[in-house]
Formats: structure tokens, C-alpha cells, sequence
């Protein structure tokens, strides 16, 4: 069974730092590429990056590019969103999710990262 | 940047057909898929490539797509099909979801 789970979300100041983490098992990790989507509260759903299966290709959304940094440890199984900067309109649940032949198909229960003073 | 419409409400009665629609100019080349979500959880596929199906997705979820407009078509629609639909899509700018569509089944 596919199992994505999210962790590393809380409180954090305006301008502060949080990494993400994303744990998967149940299947290959190495295989596949990877993204993080986040829900800003009463909102929609908001692509943030993308990373392919090796970590040699990178996308991020305009959003977040220059603050955050999306990366792997295929070793580990794990997925990783180092956040920096962070504005109050980063507010969101955070989901990781898997990727196949271009659209997420599993993904995480989300972490819920809050920036308030 | 590229952009998804969707209306951002759709309301029908039990057992009716209820239409969700996403428009955008890359639809003609890339493909649509739906993403279903209930209040407090995560996103679920439904539908994948315009028009496939995911396993374990009821029959009554289809898609279709034709031009800058992709479909949803949930027919005979019940109670528990009320949730949040995104349309999902790609371009050469990056990935993109609609704003959603938050259908009512009453």
C-alpha cells in the first residue's frame, strides 16, 4: 500500500524557517517524481514544486521560487521541502504526493504549517 | 501564467446529472484530470487523462474534452459524491489546478 506521510509543519514568526519532510513506502521511491501541493486555509488546492525521480530536474511555483527548496534522500525514502522567508500567505496544509506519467495520483494527509507573529 | 477555470459552484439533486466544467488554452494539447476532496481530506483522483477511470472510482464519474474545455460528469449523483473538484492540468509554465468547484448534492 501506497503511504505518504507528512511531518515538520507548526507555528512559525513571519520571515522564519521550517523543513518538511514526506516519508514514503509501499512502493519504489526511487521511481518516481515527486511534488508538493499546499491548501491555504477555505482555499483551493496550490501546485509548489516539483522534483523528478533522480533530483537533477526542479520546478517551483513563482509563488515560493527563491525561498523555498525542494529536495530527496532516495536512500531514506523521503521527500523534503526546506522553507525560508516564510510570508503569512504561506499559511496552507502542505501534502506531498507521488507522481505518475504526470499528474499526482497518491498523496499524503498534509502538515499543517501556520506563520503568525 | 497559465490558468484553469471552473465554476465555482455546482448544485444538483440526488440521482441528477451534475456537469463540472475547467476551461484553459492548453487543454487542446494536455491532458485534464480531476481531483475530489472531502471536507478535512486529502485530494483523491477520479479521473486521469481526460476521460480514464482510476480503479475503485465508481462508473457513475466520467470525463470528457474537446477544444480549451474539459468536463467532469458525475451521473446520477449521490449524497456522498458532495465535495471540492480541481481540474489539474500541465503546461510548459509549470502545473496548474483550477479553483475548484464545490459541489452540492441536495
Amino acid at each position: 500500500e501506497v503511504q505518504l506521510v507528512e511531518s515538520g509543519g507548526g507555528l512559525v514568526q513571519p520571515g522564519g524557517s521550517l523543513r518538511l519532510s514526506c516519508a514514503a513506502s509501499g512502493f519504489t521511491f526511487s521511481s518516481y517524481e515527486m511534488n508538493w501541493v499546499r491548501q491555504a486555509p477555505g482555499k483551493g488546492l496550490e501546485w509548489v514544486s516539483y522534483i523528478s525521480s533522480s533530483g537533477s530536474t526542479i520546478y517551483y511555483a513563482d509563488s515560493v521560487k527563491g525561498r523555498f527548496t525542494i529536495s530527496r534522500d532516495n536512500a531514506k525514502n523521503s521527500l523534503y521541502l526546506q522553507m525560508n522567508s516564510l510570508r503569512a500567505e504561506d499559511t496552507a496544509v502542505y501534502y506531498c504526493a507521488r507522481e505518475d506519467s504526470n499528474y499526482p495520483d497518491y498523496w499524503g494527509q498534509g502538515t499543517l504549517v501556520t506563520v503568525s507573529s | 501564467s497559465y490558468e484553469l477555470t471552473q465554476p465555482p459552484s455546482v448544485s444538483v439533486s440526488p440521482g441528477q446529472t451534475a456537469r463540472i466544467t475547467c476551461s484553459g488554452d492548453a487543454l487542446p494539447k494536455k491532458y485534464a484530470y480531476w481531483y475530489q476532496q472531502k471536507s478535512g481530506q486529502a485530494p483523491v483522483l477520479v479521473i486521469y487523462e481526460d476521460s480514464k477511470r482510476p480503479s475503485g472510482i465508481p462508473e457513475r464519474f466520467s470525463g470528457s474534452s474537446s477544444g480549451t474545455m474539459a468536463t467532469l460528469t458525475i451521473s446520477g449523483a449521490q449524497v456522498e459524491d458532495e465535495a471540492d473538484y480541481y481540474c489539474y492540468s500541465t503546461d510548459s509554465s509549470g502545473n496548474q489546478f483550477g479553483g475548484g468547484t464545490k459541489l452540492t448534492v441536495l
